[in-house]
């Protein structure tokens, strides 16, 4: 099974500032990688798919990178409604799995 | 629009069963491989298992292997987790998650989740 470790696991960012999150994976996955946000009491939303594939109407200000065991999800300029936890999927191998999260918190 | 919409879900006592169903729309569903994922409260996300779009390949995680099977209906566009011998350890919200391309792959639209709540 192809662990998923995240960092950090909060991270504190003010409004309009960047940041950005990690994802490493146990063994290469290629570039079968996805990102999703979630707010509280909802549903995951795919924003990222191939590594760096913005998904249907995601903003630009959200980019991924990365291939192999490395990667990286950058938004550009924080909005309130960016702070939310975001979460890292292989789909590379079964199972799949998912990170275990980075909650991006208003400081 | 796609439209996921989980019913099923409930308290259940350990040793139980429960089924999911998820009804979709706004989609052509026999062309989509589709997907459990969970959610324990509080905790992250666990994938459970996957079905293809014509339901002849299945995959599931090691936790429900055995005792969870995923299945679709194709004419009624509806997915189905048949979860039996419940624990403790199977609570969690319950999504339904359109996969992108096919099986094993990301998922582009997800339901609201159904509660799963296994207790005495």
């Amino acid at each position: 099974e192809i662990e998923m470790t995240q960092s950090p696991a909060t991270l504190s960012v003010s409004p309009g500032e960047g940041a950005t999150l990690s994802c490493r994976a146990s063994q290469s996955v290629s570039s079968n990688l996805a990102w999703y946000q979630q707010k509280p009491g909802q549903a995951p939303r795919l924003l990222i798919y191939g590594a760096s594939t913005r998904a249907t109407g995601i903003p630009a200000r959200f980019s991924g990178s990365g291939s192999g065991t490395e990667f990286a999800l950058t938004i550009s300029s924080l909005q309130s409604e960016d702070f939310a936890v975001y979460f890292c999927q292989q789909y590379n191998n079964w199972p799949l799995t998912f990170g275990g999260g980075t909650k991006v918190e208003i400081k | 629009e796609v439209q996921l919409v989980e019913s099923g879900g409930g308290l259940v006592l350990p040793g139980g069963s429960l089924r999911l169903s998820c009804a979709a729309s706004g989609f052509t569903f026999s062309n989509s491989a589709m997907n459990w994922v969970r959610q324990a409260p509080g905790k992250g996300l666990e994938w459970v298992s996957t079905i293809s779009a014509s339901g002849g390949r299945t995959y599931y995680a090691d936790s429900v292997k055995g005792r969870f099977v995923i299945s679709r209906d194709n004419s009624k566009n509806t997915l189905h987790l048949q979860m039996n011998s419940l624990s403790a350890e199977d609570t969690a919200v319950y999504y339904c998650a359109k996969g992108l391309f096919g099986s094993g792959s990301a998922n582009d639209y997800w339901g609201q989740g159904t509660l799963v709540a296994v207790s005495s």
